[in-house]
């Protein structure tokens, strides 16, 4: 089982909509959980990070972590076409060494 | 405000040569952790610099080493390069380690034939 998880994808939704990102991850005391952007041929760029329960909104983005379920999200609302990228979902395990331990990303097309 | 800052942006080897990779940075940070990302994959953690001394390392074999400097800049080095060593090299700097948000930089594109 691998530490954090995610769907390859590709995530396609048409312009304008909501597009839900989903991460699961195996360890239950993982702390620190992290979105990162990452265009293709660029480097990954921190977009929402959150360590507690519930939901945190930035903009048109939300981050949702369900500790119980081991559940991490990202929603972005009114999807453009420049959302297009692939989205990093990381975690702090339980040891909080600082590393951080990425899932192997959701591709998103955002169609106009 | 100076973000991460990596250098050179891409470089080509061939096996069994020595590289080092640079990176400075964002202003105000003072912990730099490396990553190696492959194609179609997320970065995987090869070592962290945290007051000029590695405090974390990842499952990478000896041919990677590193040095942080006083001015928190940090290096990479990789030994006996192998055709598998072709990646991404990703620097990213926090503000101390402890479950810190991570800032990386536009990394350095390692090409090995």
């Amino acid at each position: 089982q691998k530490e954090v998880e995610q769907n390859s994808g590709p995530l396609s939704v048409p312009e304008g909509a909501i597009a839900s990102l989903n991460c699961t991850y195996s360890d239950r005391g993982s702390q620190s959980f992290f979105w990162y952007r990452q265009y293709s041929g660029k480097s990954p760029e921190l977009i929402m990070f959150i360590y507690s329960n519930g939901d945190k909104e930035d903009g048109r983005f939300t981050a949702q972590l369900n500790k119980a379920s081991q559940y991490v999200s990202l929603l972005i609302r009114d999807s453009q076409p420049s959302d297009s990228a692939t989205y990093l979902c990381a975690s702090i395990g339980s040891s909080n060494t600082g590393k951080l331990i990425f899932g192997q990303g959701t591709t998103l097309q955002v169609k106009p | 405000d100076a973000g991460v800052t990596q250098s050179p942006t891409h470089l080509i080897k061939t096996r069994g040569q020595q590289v080092t990779l640079r990176c400075s940075p964002k202003s105000g940070h003072d912990t730099v952790s490396w990553y190696q990302q492959a194609l179609g994959q997320g970065p995987q953690f090869i070592f962290q610099y945290y007051e000029e001394e590695e405090r974390q390392r990842g499952n990478f074999p000896d041919r990677f080493s590193g040095h942080q400097f006083p001015n928190y800049s940090s290096e990479l080095n990789v030994n006996a390069l192998l055709l598998g060593d072709s990646a991404l090299y990703l620097c990213a700097s926090s503000l101390g380690w402890f479950n810190q948000p991570q800032h990386f930089g536009d990394g350095t594109r390692l090409s090995i034939l």
